[in-house]
Protein backbone atom coordinates (compact mmCIF):
# COMPACT_ATOMS: atom_id res chain seq x y z
CA UNK A 1 0.00 0.00 0.00
CA UNK A 2 0.75 3.49 -0.93
CA UNK A 3 2.61 5.91 2.20
CA UNK A 4 4.01 9.26 2.39
CA UNK A 5 6.54 10.50 4.89
CA UNK A 6 6.92 14.36 6.07
CA UNK A 7 9.99 13.96 7.64
CA UNK A 8 9.77 17.14 9.73
CA UNK A 9 6.53 17.39 12.20
CA UNK A 10 7.95 21.30 12.97
CA UNK A 11 10.04 23.58 11.18
CA UNK A 12 10.68 27.14 12.42
CA UNK A 13 12.26 29.58 10.03
CA UNK A 14 12.70 33.67 10.51
CA UNK A 15 10.46 35.68 7.99
CA UNK A 16 12.19 36.01 4.92
CA UNK A 17 14.36 33.31 4.81
CA UNK A 18 14.28 30.25 2.28
CA UNK A 19 12.08 27.12 3.55
CA UNK A 20 12.20 23.63 2.25
CA UNK A 21 9.70 20.51 3.92
CA UNK A 22 10.31 17.21 2.91
CA UNK A 23 8.09 14.88 1.69
CA UNK A 24 8.86 10.93 0.32
CA UNK A 25 6.54 8.39 -1.14
CA UNK A 26 6.51 4.81 -1.09
CA UNK A 27 7.42 3.37 -4.63
CA UNK A 28 4.84 2.95 -7.48
CA UNK A 29 4.46 2.71 -11.02
CA UNK A 30 2.85 6.32 -11.47
CA UNK A 31 1.83 8.56 -8.79
CA UNK A 32 -0.46 11.63 -8.82
CA UNK A 33 1.55 14.20 -5.74
CA UNK A 34 0.04 16.92 -4.04
CA UNK A 35 0.75 19.29 -1.19
CA UNK A 36 -1.96 20.89 0.20
CA UNK A 37 -2.28 23.90 3.46
CA UNK A 38 -4.25 24.05 6.20
CA UNK A 39 -4.20 27.47 8.01
CA UNK A 40 -5.28 27.21 11.72
CA UNK A 41 -8.89 26.11 12.19
CA UNK A 42 -9.61 26.13 8.74
CA UNK A 43 -9.78 23.34 5.55
CA UNK A 44 -7.06 22.13 3.35
CA UNK A 45 -6.66 23.87 0.27
CA UNK A 46 -4.56 22.79 -2.53
CA UNK A 47 -1.26 24.61 -2.88
CA UNK A 48 0.07 22.67 -6.26
CA UNK A 49 0.01 19.17 -7.80
CA UNK A 50 2.02 16.83 -10.23
CA UNK A 51 0.43 14.94 -12.27
CA UNK A 52 2.22 14.78 -15.31
CA UNK A 53 4.80 16.72 -17.37
CA UNK A 54 7.38 18.82 -15.79
CA UNK A 55 8.70 18.08 -12.72
CA UNK A 56 8.96 21.42 -11.18
CA UNK A 57 5.70 22.39 -10.13
CA UNK A 58 4.44 25.99 -9.43
CA UNK A 59 1.63 26.55 -6.77
CA UNK A 60 -0.39 29.56 -5.36
CA UNK A 61 1.98 31.86 -3.04
CA UNK A 62 5.30 31.70 -4.35
CA UNK A 63 5.50 28.21 -3.23
CA UNK A 64 6.79 25.34 -5.35
CA UNK A 65 8.06 21.59 -5.14
CA UNK A 66 9.96 19.16 -7.29
CA UNK A 67 8.82 15.76 -8.11
CA UNK A 68 12.11 13.69 -7.93
CA UNK A 69 11.30 9.48 -9.12
CA UNK A 70 14.57 8.37 -8.18
CA UNK A 71 13.97 9.68 -4.75
CA UNK A 72 10.70 9.14 -4.64
CA UNK A 73 10.36 12.64 -3.23
CA UNK A 74 8.17 15.51 -3.76
CA UNK A 75 9.93 18.30 -1.43
CA UNK A 76 8.04 21.82 -1.33
CA UNK A 77 10.38 25.32 -1.39
CA UNK A 78 9.59 28.97 -1.35
CA UNK A 79 12.35 31.40 -1.44
CA UNK A 80 11.25 33.70 0.96
CA UNK A 81 8.21 33.21 3.33
CA UNK A 82 6.28 35.75 5.21
CA UNK A 83 4.34 35.42 8.69
CA UNK A 84 1.35 34.48 6.87
CA UNK A 85 2.67 31.23 5.41
CA UNK A 86 2.78 30.31 8.73
CA UNK A 87 0.59 26.85 8.87
CA UNK A 88 0.51 23.36 8.41
CA UNK A 89 1.24 21.46 5.51
CA UNK A 90 0.22 18.09 3.80
CA UNK A 91 1.58 15.92 1.26
CA UNK A 92 -0.24 13.67 -0.28
CA UNK A 93 -0.04 10.64 -3.01
CA UNK A 94 -2.69 8.87 -4.99
CA UNK A 95 -2.80 5.91 -7.25
CA UNK A 96 -3.85 7.04 -11.09
CA UNK A 97 -5.40 3.82 -11.39
CA UNK A 98 -7.33 3.84 -8.38
CA UNK A 99 -11.19 4.74 -8.66
CA UNK A 100 -12.28 7.71 -6.88
CA UNK A 101 -9.26 9.49 -6.64
CA UNK A 102 -8.62 8.26 -2.68
CA UNK A 103 -5.36 10.47 -0.97
CA UNK A 104 -3.02 9.37 1.44
CA UNK A 105 -2.06 11.96 3.82
CA UNK A 106 1.72 12.27 5.46
CA UNK A 107 1.37 13.03 9.18
CA UNK A 108 1.75 17.01 8.47
CA UNK A 109 4.79 19.85 8.82
CA UNK A 110 4.05 22.79 10.70
CA UNK A 111 5.83 25.18 9.42
CA UNK A 112 6.29 28.45 12.03
CA UNK A 113 7.59 31.92 10.80
CA UNK A 114 9.07 34.39 13.15
CA UNK A 115 9.61 37.92 12.42
CA UNK B 1 -20.29 29.02 -4.94
CA UNK B 2 -20.07 27.87 -1.07
CA UNK B 3 -17.91 24.81 -2.28
CA UNK B 4 -17.82 22.32 0.65
CA UNK B 5 -20.35 23.21 3.72
CA UNK B 6 -20.29 20.80 6.71
CA UNK B 7 -22.67 20.80 10.11
CA UNK B 8 -22.09 21.06 12.93
CA UNK B 9 -18.85 23.64 13.14
CA UNK B 10 -18.72 21.64 16.83
CA UNK B 11 -20.17 18.95 18.74
CA UNK B 12 -19.90 17.56 21.79
CA UNK B 13 -21.23 14.02 23.02
CA UNK B 14 -21.60 11.98 25.78
CA UNK B 15 -20.00 8.13 25.41
CA UNK B 16 -22.69 5.95 23.77
CA UNK B 17 -24.69 8.29 22.26
CA UNK B 18 -25.06 8.96 17.88
CA UNK B 19 -24.93 11.92 15.68
CA UNK B 20 -24.86 11.97 12.39
CA UNK B 21 -22.78 14.95 10.20
CA UNK B 22 -23.81 16.35 7.36
CA UNK B 23 -21.77 17.32 3.95
CA UNK B 24 -22.96 19.03 1.30
CA UNK B 25 -21.04 20.47 -2.01
CA UNK B 26 -22.39 22.77 -4.56
CA UNK B 27 -19.86 22.07 -7.54
CA UNK B 28 -21.64 18.75 -9.13
CA UNK B 29 -18.49 16.61 -8.47
CA UNK B 30 -19.52 13.05 -8.22
CA UNK B 31 -16.60 11.98 -5.70
CA UNK B 32 -17.36 12.48 -1.95
CA UNK B 33 -15.05 11.61 0.99
CA UNK B 34 -15.11 11.80 4.83
CA UNK B 35 -11.30 11.99 6.56
CA UNK B 36 -11.09 12.12 10.60
CA UNK B 37 -7.66 14.42 11.71
CA UNK B 38 -5.94 13.85 14.26
CA UNK B 39 -2.79 15.30 15.90
CA UNK B 40 0.57 13.43 14.21
CA UNK B 41 -1.51 11.33 11.74
CA UNK B 42 -2.31 13.35 9.16
CA UNK B 43 -6.31 12.72 7.33
CA UNK B 44 -7.00 9.47 7.23
CA UNK B 45 -10.24 8.38 5.07
CA UNK B 46 -13.19 6.99 6.72
CA UNK B 47 -15.19 6.60 3.79
CA UNK B 48 -15.49 7.70 0.48
CA UNK B 49 -17.96 7.90 -2.77
CA UNK B 50 -17.08 7.55 -6.05
CA UNK B 51 -20.41 8.24 -7.79
CA UNK B 52 -23.76 8.29 -6.83
CA UNK B 53 -25.15 5.07 -5.28
CA UNK B 54 -21.28 3.62 -4.21
CA UNK B 55 -20.07 4.35 -1.12
CA UNK B 56 -16.52 1.89 0.07
CA UNK B 57 -14.49 1.68 3.03
CA UNK B 58 -11.45 3.73 3.60
CA UNK B 59 -8.36 3.09 5.86
CA UNK B 60 -10.46 4.11 9.23
CA UNK B 61 -13.91 3.00 8.86
CA UNK B 62 -15.00 0.59 12.12
CA UNK B 63 -17.35 2.69 13.98
CA UNK B 64 -19.47 4.89 11.12
CA UNK B 65 -21.58 4.62 8.59
CA UNK B 66 -21.91 6.83 5.44
CA UNK B 67 -25.31 7.51 3.47
CA UNK B 68 -24.78 9.17 -0.08
CA UNK B 69 -27.89 11.28 -0.26
CA UNK B 70 -27.75 12.08 -3.55
CA UNK B 71 -25.36 13.98 -6.20
CA UNK B 72 -24.84 17.20 -3.81
CA UNK B 73 -25.17 14.85 0.24
CA UNK B 74 -22.69 12.88 2.04
CA UNK B 75 -23.53 11.87 5.48
CA UNK B 76 -21.66 10.77 7.98
CA UNK B 77 -22.86 9.14 11.18
CA UNK B 78 -21.47 7.39 14.39
CA UNK B 79 -24.08 4.96 16.15
CA UNK B 80 -22.38 4.61 19.19
CA UNK B 81 -19.70 7.43 19.92
CA UNK B 82 -16.60 6.22 21.41
CA UNK B 83 -13.86 8.43 23.15
CA UNK B 84 -11.29 7.41 20.48
CA UNK B 85 -13.82 9.25 18.22
CA UNK B 86 -12.65 12.63 19.20
CA UNK B 87 -11.45 14.31 16.61
CA UNK B 88 -11.70 16.87 13.74
CA UNK B 89 -14.04 15.41 10.63
CA UNK B 90 -13.29 16.96 6.93
CA UNK B 91 -15.79 16.73 4.20
CA UNK B 92 -14.13 16.73 0.69
CA UNK B 93 -15.33 16.42 -2.93
CA UNK B 94 -13.73 16.02 -6.37
CA UNK B 95 -14.45 15.18 -9.54
CA UNK B 96 -13.12 11.88 -11.80
CA UNK B 97 -10.33 13.34 -13.79
CA UNK B 98 -9.39 16.74 -12.20
CA UNK B 99 -7.64 15.27 -9.17
CA UNK B 100 -8.42 18.10 -6.79
CA UNK B 101 -9.77 17.78 -3.66
CA UNK B 102 -12.00 20.15 -2.21
CA UNK B 103 -12.51 20.22 1.55
CA UNK B 104 -15.08 21.61 4.01
CA UNK B 105 -14.14 23.46 7.14
CA UNK B 106 -14.29 20.72 9.29
CA UNK B 107 -16.03 19.51 12.54
CA UNK B 108 -14.64 19.60 15.34
CA UNK B 109 -16.33 16.28 17.99
CA UNK B 110 -15.69 16.12 21.38
CA UNK B 111 -16.77 11.95 22.89
CA UNK B 112 -16.65 12.46 26.65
Amino acid sequence: AQSVTQLDSQVPVFEEAPVELRCNYSSSVSVYLFWYVQYPNQGLQLLLKYLSGSTLVKGINGFEAEFNKSQTSFHLRKPSVHISDTAEYFCAVSDPGNQGGKLIFGQGTELSVKP
Amino acid sequence: NAGVTQTPKFQVLKTGQSMTLQCAQDMNHNSMYWYRQDPGMGLRLIYYSASEGTTDKGEVPNGYNVSRLNKREFSLRLESAAPSQTSVYFCASSEYGEETQYFGPGTRLLVL
